[in-house]
Formats: C-alpha cells, sequence, structure tokens
C-alpha cells in the first residue's frame, strides 16, 4: 500500500502557482519523498525528490516540514501542460540501486486557460 | 539525460500469442529495471524488478512464467508476455535506474490482446 495520502483532485489558474500537497506521516528516517506525474498514456515523468532539505529545480519546489511528515510540491507558474496525475512517493534507496516506488492514486491537477 | 525508451509503443495480438516489449536506457547504464503494469484509470502496479545478469524478483501475484524478463546487458530489459490472453491487455511501462535513487520512466507499450 502506499505510504501517502494526497488529496484527489486540484485545479489552478493557468501562470499562478500550483501547490499541490501530501501527507507521509509513517515516513522512516532514511526515505526520500519522490514526485513524479502522469500526463496521460505517457510514462511518469520525474519531477523531483528530497530527503529533509527544501529543493528547487527547473521544474518545481520541494517543501518538507521540519518533521518530515508532510510535503509540498510548488509548480511556481503552471501552464496548461502541466495537467496531470501527480504521485507524491516515499521510497528508501538501498544497494547502489533504487527501492521500488510504490504509487498510490494521486492527484488529478487540471490546470485551466 | 536519463532517458529510456520502449519499443514497440503500442501492439496488438491475437489471444495464444507471445509479445516482446524492449526497455532501453539511451544516456545510461541501468544496473536495475524496474516493469509496472497500469489498468484504466488505476494506478501503476510494479510487476518485477531486475537487475543486470541476474534473475528478476517477481511481485506477489504476478506468474513468472508468464511474463518472462531477461536483463541481459545495462541497456536492455525485455517483457515477454507468453500466451497472451485479453485480461493481459494493458499499459506496460518499464523504468531504469542508475546506481542513483532516482528511476526514471520509459513512455509505456499499450498492449491490446484479441
Amino acid at each position: 500500500d502506499a505510504k501517502t495520502t494526497q488529496p484527489p483532485s486540484m485545479d489552478c489558474a493557468e501562470g499562478r502557482a500550483a501547490n499541490l500537497p501530501c501527507n507521509h506521516s509513517t515516513i522512516s528516517g532514511n526515505e526520500y519523498v519522490y514526485w513524479y506525474r502522469q500526463i496521460h498514456s505517457q510514462g511518469p515523468q520525474y519531477i523531483i525528490h528530497g530527503l529533509k532539505n527544501n529543493e528547487t529545480n527547473e521544474m518545481a519546489s520541494l517543501i518538507i516540514t521540519e518533521d518530515r511528515k508532510s510535503s509540498t510540491l510548488i509548480l511556481p507558474h503552471a501552464t496548461l501542460r502541466d495537467t496531470a496525475v501527480y504521485y507524491c512517493i516515499v521510497s528508501s534507496p538501498f544497494g547502489g540501486g533504487s527501492e521500488k516506488l510504490v504509487f498510490g492514486k494521486g492527484t488529478k491537477l487540471t490546470v485551466n486557460p | 539525460g536519463a532517458v529510456v525508451s520502449q519499443h514497440p509503443s503500442w501492439v496488438i495480438c491475437k489471444s495464444g500469442t507471445s509479445v516482446k516489449i524492449e526497455c532501453r536506457s539511451l544516456d545510461f547504464q541501468a544496473t536495475t529495471m524496474f516493469w509496472y503494469r497500469q489498468f484504466p484509470k488505476q494506478s501503476l502496479m510494479l510487476m518485477a524488478t531486475s537487475n543486470e545478469g541476474s534473475k528478476a524478483t517477481y511481485e506477489q501475484g504476478v506468474e513468472k512464467d508468464k511474463f518472462l524478463i531477461n536483463h541481459a546487458s545495462l541497456t536492455l530489459s525485455t517483457l515477454t508476455v507468453t500466451s497472451a490472453h485479453p485480461e493481459d491487455s494493458s499499459f506496460y511501462i518499464c523504468s531504469a535506474s542508475q546506481n542513483t535513487d532516482t528511476q526514471y520512466f520509459g513512455p509505456g507499450t499499450r498492449l491490446t490482446v484479441l
């Protein structure tokens, strides 16, 4: 079972920031928070991940609370192409490879014109 | 960087035939590859994990004799659906990892079994 809880759907106006929340209250010390998104009929796209510090890249920012029990993915200026299902996943890397990712139902983000 | 391809992107086959799907890491060496399946309006479900040169590890409920996985090189893994039936129709997606904490996904293969 997925270890995260996300709202099933959200709407956002084009050009505005999209803030997607995720609860992971049972996260353990060596588990990272990963965000992927899946546009209809495509494979998931990696967005960002973090352990405990806030992270930012060219796609998004990840804000993790100090107790690590929740996080927020921020798309600073949403576009219509950001409409997708966003998955928040907790997983621990191991042995030089990657621990398996358990996908929940994610949040369906719809960016409106 | 970190591009993963799949071939074919879609395939239609008759019931009882076998279908092979290829997954390639184009610009990195993938020590670990994963195969997922996604039914309509559902989330991705992991089928198996494979490390180069080793036998795949299958998730509970996935028939290893039906879904044959070969990870013969650091850039190629194949999934063969043997004796496919209509209930095997699904979206099959692979991912690859290069000794890092991130998996990169392929674009997926849509399988339709008539």
